[in-house]
């Protein structure tokens, strides 16, 4: 069992659709949550960035962390055809220096 | 223009051929990491150095050398490359490598092993 599992999609919605991108890990020594979002051939750039549970929100995204579940959500309201990419969620040991990165999930949101 | 970057940014080379990808960054950051990305498998870290001379072993090293001595720049050299090299290569940097810190990636190196 790989440490985080993401789903690879793709994931096809509508425009405007809300979207939901999820991950699951099995390591509960993870404490820093990451979502990287990567457009084709260019490099990831972090989008959200929380290390408790809950939720936090900027814009139209939202971060869930649900540590007990081990399960961790992004959230994208009012999608837009621009938010086509794949959406990497990556995730940090305490005191660790590199990033364990889920496979990443290829969205597509229709015009 | 201020940031990281890679070079070369497409390369093709042989089985058993030395190759290195190279890094480099302008915001005096003190980590460096780099990464791979296949599919099937998502970003795994290859090595990562915290200062200038100080570099350490990632979750898939085996075949890769790296050296810093300058702290803008950060090589990846494949001595002798092989088919299963074939990937996209990512550098990153962060300021501190605090773990509420920002990894920053560059473009990537797309290296095809024939």
């Amino acid at each position: 069992q790989k440490e985080v599992e993401q789903d690879p999609g793709p994931l096809s919605v509508p425009e405007g659709a809300i979207v939901s991108l999820n991950c699951t890990y099995s390591n509960s020594a993870f404490q820093y949550f990451m979502w990287y979002r990567q457009y084709s051939r260019k490099g990831p750039e972090l989008l959200m960035y929380t290390y408790s549970s809950g939720n936090k929100e900027d814009g139209r995204f939202t971060a869930q962390v649900d540590k007990s579940s081990k399960y961790i959500s992004l959230f994208i309201r009012d999608s837009q055809p621009s938010d086509s990419a794949t959406y990497l969620c990556a995730m940090r040991r305490r005191g660790a220096d590199g990033l364990t990165f889920g496979k990443g999930t290829h969205l597509i949101i229709q015009p | 223009d201020a940031g990281i970057t890679q070079s070369p940014r497409y390369k093709i080379t042989e089985t058993g051929r030395q190759v290195t990808l190279m890094c480099h960054q302008t915001w005096s950051h003190s980590y460096m990491f780099w990464y791979r990305q296949d599919l099937g498998h998502g970003l795994r870290l290859i090595y990562y150095s915290a200062a200038a001379d100080i570099t350490d072993k990632g979750e898939v090293p085996d075949g890769y050398v790296v050296s810093r001595s300058k702290t803008e720049n950060f090589p990846l050299t494949l001595e002798s490359a092989t088919r299963s090299q074939t990937s996209v290569y990512f550098c990153a940097s962060s300021e501190k490598g605090y773990s509420t810190d920002t990894q920053y990636f560059g473009p990537g190196t797309r290296l095809t092993v024939l």
